[in-house]
């Protein structure tokens, strides 16, 4: 099972591009990468999900490099409203383990 | 959009009580699962169901069980409340396909006094 690694903690300022990392070295050949985040009192919600190169939707993307043994969230232009707990999730359909998380804090 | 609905936001039981978690999902989702979230510790999976009647235990198991007698319905067991259980619970279910998401209920807060 693919175990992540992400930094617990990053600030940012408004405007600003944050990117955000997760490593998985022992990731399988079936594995999906998928991006959560979530807010005080309620469940975790997805943001984006990829398999390898580069993705993106209308709040994020995702770059996967070609060893897919980590990967990196991006999120344009933060603002207050961002702050909150980003979970990297690497798995398939049945045993998905979260990681601890990256809290982000954005600042005025 | 998918909804996933836990029975309770708040609950309040004493320690020994048994106490059932329920969580419904509307999607037909093949796939569910329980995790309980304490602060600092992230998601821990308990339990995960992948079809009716089928379970698989999780990273923590031990004082909980599960029943799975219909597709859309997940429950959730602790056959006698502790305090070490006071946490939030949080169900998810997806698709059996590995690029399929997990969608979470909002959660329910138990507190065992």
């Amino acid at each position: 099972l693919a175990k992540t690694t992400q930094p617990i903690s990053m600030d940012s300022y408004e405007g600003q591009e944050v990117n955000i990392t997760c490593s998985h070295n022992n990731i399988a050949t079936n594995d999906y990468i998928t991006w959560y985040q979530q807010f005080p009192s309620q469940g975790p919600r997805f943001i984006i999900q990829g398999y390898k190169t580069k993705v993106t939707n209308e709040v994020a993307s995702l770059f996967i490099p070609a060893d897919r043994k980590s990967s990196t969230l991006s999120l344009p232009r933060v603002s207050l409203s961002d702050t909150a707990v980003y979970y990297c999730l690497v798995g398939g359909y049945n045993k998905l383990i979260f990681g601890a998380g990256t809290r982000l804090a954005v600042h005025p | 959009d998918v909804k996933v609905t836990q029975s309770s936001r708040y609950l309040v039981k004493r320690t020994g009580e048994k106490v059932f978690l329920e969580c419904v999902q509307d999607m037909d989702h093949e796939n569910m699962f329980w995790y309980r979230q304490d602060p600092g510790l992230g998601l821990r999976l308990i339990y995960f169901s992948y079809d009716v009647k089928m379970k698989e235990k999780g990273d923590i198991p031990e004082g909980y069980s599960v029943s799975r007698e219909k597709k859309e319905r997940f429950s959730l067991i602790l056959e006698s409340a502790s305090t070490n259980q006071t946490s939030m619970y949080l169900c998810a279910s997806k698709w059996q396909t590995s690029n399929s998401p997990l969608h979470f209920g909002n959660g329910t807060r138990l507190t065992v006094t």
